[in-house]
């Protein structure tokens, strides 16, 4: 298995862009999860996806948009990216199991926006 | 205030010492998890609590309900426990989405 995979590993876009990051799964897991992760501060929760076909707003949804394409894959789109977005994205997921109630998290995707 | 607060902020320790990172939240939660970020990013949870205490080698875990505070342990530590450990909690009201909020981490450096 190769768990959660993101791409792409880094990326830098002028402030207007836009761009898609990917992440895949092949746990077979129901829930999954996009955070940020910036200096200083805790990982925050941007969007979720509790099963497919779901999506919901978590913490800092501003200025994302998300699609879980199918139970594998769930992306985060930055229509118009900002010098604010600038930071690291993770993608995790979560088994349906809660005895396994813990989340696997990809590699990161390092962005800047210039 | 955050509702996950994490002390200290940053740790060095020579090889050998116990450490203690400590976790309190203020919120009602379902369960509470350690997790470990390595200094090239990749994050691995360590632990689930929602009661007691659990061991894994040379890392113990433990969370006090009443009082909201968790403590993560290790014993002997070693120059490759040097990383970010984080601490995160489930709320109670975040029902089947299960979705986590999080300290700022500890960064924890040990010296050779």
């Amino acid at each position: 298995n190769a768990g959660v995979t993101q791409t792409p590993k880094f990326q830098v876009l002028k402030t207007g862009q836009s761009m898609t990051l990917q992440c895949a799964q092949d746990m077979n897991h129901n829930s999954m999860y996009w955070y940020r992760q910036d200096p200083g501060m805790g990982l925050r929760l941007i969007y979720y996806s509790a099963s497919e076909g779901t999506t919901d707003k978590g913490e800092v949804p501003n200025g994302y948009n998300v699609s879980r394409l199918n139970k594998r894959e769930f992306s985060l789109r930055l229509e118009s990216a900002a010098p604010s977005q600038t930071s690291v994205y993770f993608c995790a997921s979560l088994p349906r199991d809660r005895v396994r109630n813990e989340q696997f998290f990809g590699p990161g995707t390092r962005l800047t926006v210039l | 205030k955050n509702e996950v607060e994490q002390s200290p902020q940053n740790l060095t320790a020579q090889e050998g010492e116990f450490i203690t990172i400590n976790c309190s939240y203020s919120v009602g939660i379902s369960a509470l998890h350690w997790l470990q970020q390595h200094p090239g990013g990749g994050i691995v949870s360590l632990f689930m609590l929602s009661s007691g205490k659990k061991k894994h080698g040379r890392l113990i875990a433990t969370i006090n309900i009443q009082e909201k505070h968790s403590s993560l342990h290790i014993t002997a530590s070693h120059p490759r426990d040097s990383a970010v450990y984080i601490c995160a909690v489930q709320l109670i009201s975040s029902g089947s989405a299960r979705q986590l909020t999080f300290g700022s981490g500890t960064q924890l450096t040990v010296l050779p």
